[in-house]
């Protein structure tokens, strides 16, 4: 079946350090692919997404490209910030009328960033 | 807007007790969602709906219960409850077109069972 596998966190920055957050993904089909940020004691939101080999998906200084020959969808910014802590989950979605947009989570990667 | 709503946004259980999780949305979404999220862990699909009047298991459905009689209402019922329920439960409804097409989440509700 579908997996997604994070890197194991946690992960602490100071301000304007440089962020990655690997993901790598086990898909039968052509998922697309999300980035979600969970802030505390809030639900998730999407924070990026990309629906096909090479697209990359931004919002908010964040980035990350969607790589079918490594299966790898990596998070990167350049400049965190405080406000960027919280919980980053990586997700995959193969859509089906069936199933709708089922999506398969990785396990999430908390991400404290100290002034 | 207000999206997905989920109510309540806390609730203490005793064991053998029962509940409903109740969850809407307004964006007219056909397919929508419950998850389960414990601490440290990813969601996990408990249930999910495709639209009206179809509901489906998802990885984690023992224990639970749905029904899906409106577009816009997926209550999650809990009958007999037990402390490995103690979770955060999210709702999420999405849009299948042809796009990706992400799920929007409520706030979730912190469920404890003692």
């Amino acid at each position: 079946g579908d997996s997604v596998t994070q890197m194991e966190g946690p992960v602490t920055l100071s301000e304007e350090a440089f962020l990655t957050i690997n993901c790598t993904y086990t898909a039968t089909g052509y998922p697309s692919l999300f980035w979600y940020v969970q802030y505390p004691g809030e639900g998730l939101q999407l924070l990026l997404k990309a629906t096909k080999a090479d697209d990359k998906g931004s919002n908010k200084g964040f980035e990350a490209t969607y790589r079918k020959e490594t299966t790898s969808f990596h998070l990167e910014k350049g400049s965190v910030q405080v406000s960027d802590s919280a919980v980053y989950f990586c997700a995959l979605s193969d859509q089906k009328e069936t199933s709708g947009s089922r999506l398969t989570f990785g396990e999430g990667t908390q991400l404290t960033v100290n002034p | 807007n207000a999206g997905v709503t989920q109510t309540p946004k806390f609730r203490i259980l005793k064991i053998g007790q029962s509940m409903t999780l109740q969850c809407t949305q307004d964006m007219n979404h056909n397919y929508m969602y419950w998850y389960r999220q414990d601490p440290g862990m990813g969601l996990k699909l408990i249930y999910y709906s495709v639209g009206a009047g179809i509901t489906d298991k998802g990885e984690v459905p023992n224990g639970y219960n749905v029904s899906r009689s409106t577009t816009e209402d997926f209550p999650l019922r809990l009958e007999l409850a037990a402390p490995s329920q103690t979770s955060v439960y999210f709702c999420a409804s999405s849009y299948l077109g042809r796009d990706g097409q992400p799920q929007h989440f409520g706030d979730g509700t912190r469920l404890s069972i003692l």
